[in-house]
């Protein structure tokens, strides 16, 4: 089945500094690729999410990329704030009836 | 438009002791899934509800069951707790069993001791 490895496991910036958290999938069927924010004691909230017919897609300050050919994704957070701190999960599927792997997710701090 | 509501939040049982835990899905969707996320960890996939049919199921023991009712809530039970079942239990909601974003409740946080 599909394995979702994660890295960093934390990552501390300065504020207004980028923030990159990588992530690698072994399915290479996988075309499905979302990520997560979690903040303390919160419910996962999806903040971005690409699927395998594109490179890269931006929504503000927060990007991500993905590279079919080396199954891996990554998830880009510029001029970083202190509410950006939160656990960080990326993710993938399949297309059908199959769920979300995900990662173990990036515990970002960012510093004021 | 009502999201995905848990509970209860938290709960202590003690080893071999049964658990049910409840979901209310967001209103229009029709599939639940389960996750556990054990502390530090990524949210592991249970098994997932389409139109009340178990519609797959993660590597988790049969001791781990579940229901969907007609309105789309749902219900996992677990039997003879282990204290390795000690985690945040996660119900999520979608429209369809296809991929898309799903929407998560905020947790049932289930102790063992």
């Amino acid at each position: 089945g599909e394995n979702v490895e994660q890295h960093p496991s934390t990552l501390s910036v300065q504020e207004g500094d980028s923030a990159v958290i990588k992530c690698t999938y072994s399915d290479s069927a996988s075309n499905y690729f979302p990520w997560y924010k979690q903040e303390l004691g919160k419910r996962p909230q999806l903040i971005i999410d690409i699927r395998s017919n594109v490179g890269e897609k931006k929504d503000q300050r927060i990007a991500v990329t993905l590279n079919k050919t080396a199954k891996h994704f990554s998830l880009h957070i510029t001029e970083t704030q202190p509410e950006d701190s939160a656990v960080y999960f990326c993710a993938a599927s399949k297309a059908g009836n199959t769920p979300l792997v995900f990662g173990k997710g990036t515990r970002l701090s960012v510093i004021a | 438009e009502t999201g995905v509501t848990q509970s209860p939040t938290h709960l202590i049982k003690t080893r071999g002791q049964q658990v049910t835990l409840r979901c209310s899905s967001q209103s229009g969707h029709n599939t639940v899934s389960w996750y556990q996320q054990a502390l530090g960890q990524g949210p592991q996939f249970i098994f997932q509800y389409y139109r009340e049919e178990e519609n797959g199921r993660g590597n988790f023991p049969p001791r781990f069951s579940g229901l969907q009712f007609p309105n789309y809530s749902s219900e996992l039970n677990v039997n003879a707790l282990e204290l390795d079942d000690s985690a945040l239990y996660l119900c999520a909601s979608s429209w369809g069993a296809s991929t898309g974003e799903l929407f998560f409740g905020e947790g049932s946080r289930l102790t063992v001791l």
